[in-house]
């Protein structure tokens, strides 16, 4: 079973720009969060998807904006980039029923490390 | 929200020695608790979770402690290796109208050969 695919692995932007992640889950899963990775910070969550709606939001600015498509694939999307968005973006994917509390295994891609200039 | 806090940020220790990492959670209605390992330029990975019907769980040379009341739990690494060596994080998850996980800020574990 493949894992979970992310796009593209390595970007670099100026301020000011916007960028596009993508993230393939796991076939089968049907949740797709997004966390931030920055040194001292650890993970912080973004949002999480589930069946092309947003399920939960962390305290992100507006800026950070996520959607899922209907085969599961879903994109986050950062808008007027800051220098402080530079950081390890990774999605994780999860096998999740309607209405389920987090109890399951999350499954990391590899991530996409943004580097903003 | 919910708030994990985690200690050490970093942890040396002799191979063969035991390592001991420690969180603890703000929201008591929080039902499981998972540590994920990630190796240098790698991706997170699940090693052990506890959910709270329990007190403790072992794997191996992993094991996992809970404790509600105090709202703490602790991984322990016994018989260190080197390939222990990465970042630990833990994380619990909430139920403050969010179903998701909160992740601690990482330690850093080295073994020292």
């Amino acid at each position: 079973k493949a894992g979970v695919t992310q796009t593209p692995r390595y970007l670099i932007k100026t301020r000011g720009q916007q960028v596009t992640l993508s993230c393939s889950p796991i076939s089968g899963h049907r949740s797709v969060s997004w966390y931030q990775q920055t040194p001292g910070q650890g993970l912080q969550f973004l949002f999480e998807y589930f069946s092309e709606t947003q399920r939960n939001k962390g305290n992100f600015p507006g800026r950070f904006s996520g959607r899922q498509f209907s085969n599961s694939r879903s994109e986050m999307n950062v808008s007027t980039l800051e220098l402080g968005d530079s950081a390890l973006y990774l999605c994780a994917s999860l096998k999740a029923g309607q209405s389920s509390r987090y109890t399951g295994e999350l499954f990391f891609g590899e991530g996409s490390r943004l580097t903003v200039l | 929200g919910e708030n994990v806090e985690q200690h050490p940020s970093t942890l040396s220790v002799q191979e063969g020695d035991s390592a001991v990492i420690k969180c603890t959670y703000s929201d008591s209605a929080s039902n499981y608790f998972p540590w994920y390992k990630q190796e240098l330029g790698k991706r997170p990975q699940l090693i052990i979770d506890i959910r709270s019907n329990v007190g403790e769980k072992k794997d191996q040379r992993i094991a996992v402690t809970l404790n509600k009341t105090a709202k703490h739990f602790s991984l322990h690494i016994t018989e260190t290796q080197p390939e222990d060596s990465a970042v630990y994080f833990c994380a619990a998850n909430s139920n403050f109208g969010n179903e998701k996980l909160t992740f601690g800020t990482g330690t850093r574990l080295t073994i020292i050969p």
